[in-house]
Parts: C-alpha cells; sequence; structure tokens
C-alpha cells in the first residue's frame, strides 16, 4: 500500500510569486494534517481536514496560505503570495482514526522563497 | 532531504549502547505523550506513544517514561544500531483537538 505521498519534492520560487503544494493520503484515511518546520525548529501544525471539511486551522499563519481537499481525497495547500520567511519543509500526514497518536506523514516539500 | 537543523542538541552514542532521549512538555492537560523518528529526507515516523496517567510503556527495544511531576519524557532506546542514527522529537495531543504539538527536536548518532 502507498504512504502518504507529497509533491513537489523540492520548490524554490521568487517572493510574491505562488506555489501549490499537493499531498494524496493513504487511501482510507479520513484525516488529513499539514504541518510545516521552518528553519530547523520545531514541527507546527497548520490544519487538519476531516475528510473535505476543515476541523482545526488554527495553525494557518494568514490569509496567504489557503489549503483544500475538494472531494476528500487529495489536498492542496497554496500560498500567494510567498514571503522569505515561508520559507521551510512542509509535512502532510493522514490517519484513519480520529485521535491517533500515530499520523502517517509523507516525505515533506522543502519550500525556498528567494 | 531535509537538513537537520544546526542548533539541535545531538546524542552520540557507540552502537550497542543504551540511548536516553529526553523532552520537557509544557501541557499538563495533554492526554498522550509520543515520540517521533525522523530520518534524513524522510517523514517523521510514529515509534510509540503513552498516555498521561501511565509512567511507562516498553515496545521492541524502546521505553518511554513519563514523569508528570516535573513534566519530563524520555525515550530508552536498547542496543542502539546505526539505523536508529536520526532526530528525535517528542510531542503531545489533547484527545478533544486531535493535533500533534511536536517539540524539539533531539539528533542520534551512533558510531559504529
Amino acid at each position: 500500500e502507498a504512504g502518504v505521498t507529497q509533491f513537489p519534492s523540492h520548490s524554490v520560487i521568487e517572493k510574491g510569486q505562488t506555489v501549490t503544494l499537493r499531498c494524496d493520503p493513504i487511501s482510507g484515511h479520513d484525516n488529513l494534517y499539514w504541518y510545516r518546520r521552518v528553519m530547523g525548529k520545531e514541527i507546527k501544525f497548520l490544519l487538519h481536514f476531516v475528510k473535505e471539511s476543515k476541523q482545526d486551522e488554527s495553525g494557518m499563519p494568514n490569509n496567504r496560505f489557503l489549503a483544500e481537499r475538494t472531494g476528500g481525497t487529495y489536498s492542496t495547500l497554496k500560498v500567494q503570495p510567498a514571503e522569505l520567511e515561508d520559507s521551510g519543509v512542509y509535512f502532510c500526514a493522514s490517519s484513519q482514526v480520529l485521535g491517533n497518536t500515530e499520523a502517517f506523514f509523507g516525505q515533506g516539500t522543502r519550500l525556498t522563497v528567494v | 532531504g531535509e537538513s537537520v537543523g544546526l542548533h539541535l542538541p545531538t546524542l552520540s552514542v557507540q552502537e550497542g549502547d543504551n540511548s536516553i532521549i529526553n523532552c520537557a512538555y509544557s501541557n499538563s492537560a495533554s492526554d498522550y505523550f509520543i515520540w517521533y523518528k525522523q530520518e534524513s529526507g524522510k517523514g517523521p515516523q510514529f515509534i510509540i506513544d503513552i498516555r498521561s496517567n501511565m509512567d511507562k510503556r516498553q515496545g521492541q527495544r524502546v521505553t518511554v517514561l513519563l514523569n508528570k511531576t516535573v513534566k519530563h519524557l524520555s525515550l530508552q532506546i536498547a542496543a542502539t544500531q546505526p539505523g536508529d542514527s536520526a532526530v528525535y522529537f517528542c510531542a503531545e495531543m489533547k484527545a478533544s483537538s486531535y493535533k500533534l504539538i511536536f517539540g524539539s527536536g533531539t539528533r542520534l548518532l551512533v558510531r559504529p
């Protein structure tokens, strides 16, 4: 069974441009999470989908970030316009059971804004 | 892959020795405490968790200890192997919030 996959693995964009990150969770996992690790600091929660609904988006830093999960399958995270401080590694994770401490993470997308 | 933060605390151990990785947590209301392992170029991987009403839990070669009095969590790895080299993150979760709150990581280096 395929794990959580993220695309692209790396992205380098200029400040002010737009970038869209994609996450394909494990099939059948209703719960999908976005996290990010900025400047080698802690991994921070961004938001949580249950199927296509946003359960918790308290970690989204500002309105330049937009996450979607149409149809409750894959999810996208768009950053528009990107700023230098958005650089970091963006992780997607999924889990089958709500509240499961074991989330399955993708390999991450390394975003560099120059 | 992702490079480990330059300022991560590092634990260096000899292959075959036991490793102890420590973490201080802040939220006494968390219901679960969890350890994740992140190898270079990969995402975090679940290792073991412990409920807040327990003080010790054992897995395969790993033991997690929870000291709620001093808000301290530790991960013990027995007979450390080269494949254990990674960054280890502690995390907390409240049952009502469903999100992981990660602590700072510790890099474990295993010397052959």
